[in-house]
């Protein structure tokens, strides 16, 4: 149980375009989701936490016109890179909580490698 | 403020060797304590995790780890260590409440030595 997985798990796109990352909660409805970005070598950084109908709370230094999220249902969350830029090239994580058990199950990660 | 230290970024260990990898946190209560494992390329697996009760957590792989609240700490141990566990080991605190955050350590790369 508690399986989250993300589509696609690798992307290369050309920079000035956008690229959506999902993140579907399997078998449970996930009302809260996070999504985190690792360097190369690096530990994961929280970008922002994603509630269900509701904004995205971004961390500070993210800029949610660059990174818009969507959390239209209790199973899917999706990162939206907007105008990327090889600096964004990282492996984008998310996770999903069940309300009141504070544990967050983590996806598959997703590369992406912007040219 | 919050924080989570893993001070040793490297460990290099021979196969059948036991193992520790410390942790160490600063919270302003008792947190939420997880170890997880990310091997290259992948996502991340719980290991093991501390809500509260029993200080010494046993969890997959022949893992466990004790949370010592005096020490502000809970380190992860091994007593013997295979091939297959090189990877990078992160240990995170979870928020009690609220945001449900995490914070994740720096972590340590583990290699192992045949």
């Amino acid at each position: 149980g508690a399986v989250v997985s993300q589509h696609p798990s690798w992307v290369i796109c050309k920079s000035g375009t956008s690229v959506k990352i999902e993140c579907r909660s399997l078998d449970f409805q996930a009302t809260t989701m996070f999504w985190y970005r690792q360097f190369p070598k690096q530990s994961l950084m929280l970008m922002a936490t994603s509630n269900e109908g509701s904004k995205a709370t971004y961390e500070q230094g993210v800029e949610k016109d660059k990174f818009l999220i969507n959390h239209a249902s209790l199973t899917l969350s999706t990162l939206t890179v907007t105008s990327a830029h090889p600096e964004d090239s990282s492996f984008y994580i998310c996770s999903a909580t069940l309300d009141a058990h504070n544990e967050q199950f983590f996806g598959p990660g997703t590369r992406l490698t912007v040219l | 403020a919050q924080s989570v230290t893993q001070p040793d970024i490297h460990i290099t260990v021979s196969e059948g060797a036991s193992l520790e990898l410390r942790c160490n946190y600063s919270y302003g209560a008792t947190p939420y304590l997880f170890w997880y494992v990310q091997s290259p390329g992948q996502g991340l697996q719980l290991l093991l995790k501390y809500f509260s009760g029993d200080t010494l957590v046993q969890g997959i792989k022949g893992f466990e780890a004790e949370f010592k609240r005096s020490q502000s700490s809970f380190n992860l141990r091994k007593p013997s260590v295979h091939w297959s566990d090189a990877a990078e080991y992160f240990c995170a605190v979870g928020s009690l409440s609220g945001t449900y955050k995490y914070i994740f350590g720096t972590g340590t790369r583990l290699k192992v030595l045949a």
